[in-house]
């Protein structure tokens, strides 16, 4: 039963449009999400963060939106840049404990 | 700041044999820790996690245990190895309700 799906395992885009991640879960209980960044052969690095309470939250060139309704996060990137290729990995948990991960979604960043 | 330290990064073991991982964390005290793996072309999988000396929470029955027996030390150990013991093994550290932060892992074959 896998709680938190990201459903495209990769995506192309072009350097200087956005890119648009998501991930969706199942789980009504989970109250904190997470966005992860991996590069091969190294560990996850952690990105951006929501709890359930907003809908939205910015840094830098990276936002992450949450539709509590549509039990549906996505990850905004813009503009992208090359360094932006990379899997990422949504995250969910209730009281960003025990994290229950999406399968990743490969980036690409084509110049 | 806090690191967290891993090793080995490589390892190839034979079928049969012992494995103990180690994993350190600096410059934070009483810290919740993590072990996850990452099996080829899949999601992180939570294994172990700890939230003090001597408390291991288990979330996949398996041929692995794990240890804790300093504040800062997360031991993740096998008796006999299986070859689907192989993958990406990660540590982590994190706070209540705070993101967690993963080591560089450890690339694990088992021949």
């Amino acid at each position: 039963d896998q709680q938190v799906k990201q459903n495209s395992p990769s995506l192309s885009v072009q350097e200087g449009r956005i890119s648009i991640l998501n991930c969706d879960y199942t789980n009504s209980m989970f109250d904190y999400f997470l966005w992860y960044k991996k590069y091969p052969a190294e560990g996850p690095t952690f990105l951006i963060s929501i709890s359930s309470i907003k809908d939205k939250n910015e840094d830098g060139r990276f936002t992450v939106f949450l539709n509590k309704s549509a039990k549906h996060l996505s990850l905004h990137i813009v503009p992208s840049q090359p360094g932006d290729s990379a899997v990422y990995f949504c995250a969910a948990s209730e009281g960003a404990q025990k994290l229950v991960f999406g399968q990743g979604t490969r980036l690409t960043i084509n110049p | 700041s806090q690191t967290i330290h891993q090793w080995p990064a490589t390892l190839v073991q034979p079928v049969g044999s012992p494995l103990s991982l180690e994993c350190t964390v600096e410059g934070t005290s009483n810290p919740n820790l993590y072990w996850y793996r990452q099996a080829a072309g899949r999601g992180l999988q939570l294994l172990f996690y700890s939230v003090g000396i001597g408390q291991i929470s288990s979330e996949v029955p398996q041929n692995l245990s794990a240890s804790r027996p300093q504040d800062r030390q997360f031991i993740l150990s096998s008796k006999k190895l299986l070859l689907s013991d192989s993958g990406f093994y990660l540590c982590a550290w994190g706070g209540n309700n705070q993101p967690q932060h993963f080591g560089d892992g450890t690339r694990l074959s088992i021949l």
